[in-house]
């Protein structure tokens, strides 16, 4: 059973537009949430996180919005760029602790 | 910069061959994992391990083995190669001390099984 579910798997958006790919779980002792990206050829790299104390964290292009009572958070990608085009997968996990859950991943393919 | 090497990024190997894939770390981290990538399902885990010579199991270990004889080294070992077994495999290390939920990733091992 996945412990944290991700949407939608592939995602097309035109350059300038915002991408959004969202993810939901139910373990209630999770409460570290980050988002890795994944570019092709290379391992997942830490793009942002965030704890539940806050509903919103933003670096940059990149906020992730988190919604404690429906147990959902999501990344959005404001002015998506080419560059951003990348697998992205969430993860969550209870904070200082070893073992994460990831999601199923999202193919983002930002057009020129 | 935190650096974790797969020792190949492509392996072809035959059915029931046993396959070795090493993985080093550079940043003295205590923690260490395998994870197999593969489309739709995510990245799942297989081990981890903590310290030297301590193991725990993942979502998936069966099929797998692992070794961690130095700090820096965590090895998964397939005893006999399946063809269901033909995946990405990726390994990555995280720290005890300071940042300690970030885990940081090789570039993979794509591994074929024929």
């Amino acid at each position: 059973q996945q412990q944290v579910k991700q949407s939608p798997q592939s995602l097309i958006v035109q350059k300038g537009g915002i991408s959004i790919i969202n993810c939901a779980y139910e373990n209630t002792a999770f409460d570290y949430f980050p988002w890795y990206q994944q570019f092709p050829g290379k391992g997942p790299a830490l793009l942002i996180a965030i704890r539940p104390d806050v509903s919103e964290k933003k670096e940059g292009r990149f906020t992730i919005s988190f919604n404690k009572s429906a147990k959902q958070f999501s990344l959005h990608i404001m002015d998506s760029q080419p560059g951003d085009s990348a697998t992205y997968f969430c993860a969550a996990t209870p904070y200082n602790f070893n073992k994460f859950y990831f999601g199923s991943g999202t193919k983002l393919n930002v057009k020129p | 910069d935190v650096k974790v090497t797969q020792s190949s990024r492509y392996l072809v190997k035959r059915t029931g061959e046993k396959v070795f894939l090493e993985c080093v770390q550079d940043m003295d981290h205590e923690n260490m994992f395998w994870y197999r990538q593969d489309p739709g399902l995510g990245l799942r885990l297989i081990y981890f391990s903590y310290d030297v010579k301590m193991k725990e199991k993942g979502d998936i270990p069966e099929g797998y083995s692992v070794s961690r004889e130095k700090k820096e080294r965590f090895s998964l070992i397939l005893e006999s190669a399946s063809t269901n077994q033909t995946s990405m495999y990726l390994c990555a290390s995280s720290s005890d001390r300071g940042a300690k939920n970030i885990q940081y990733f090789g570039a993979g091992t794509r591994l074929s099984v024929l």
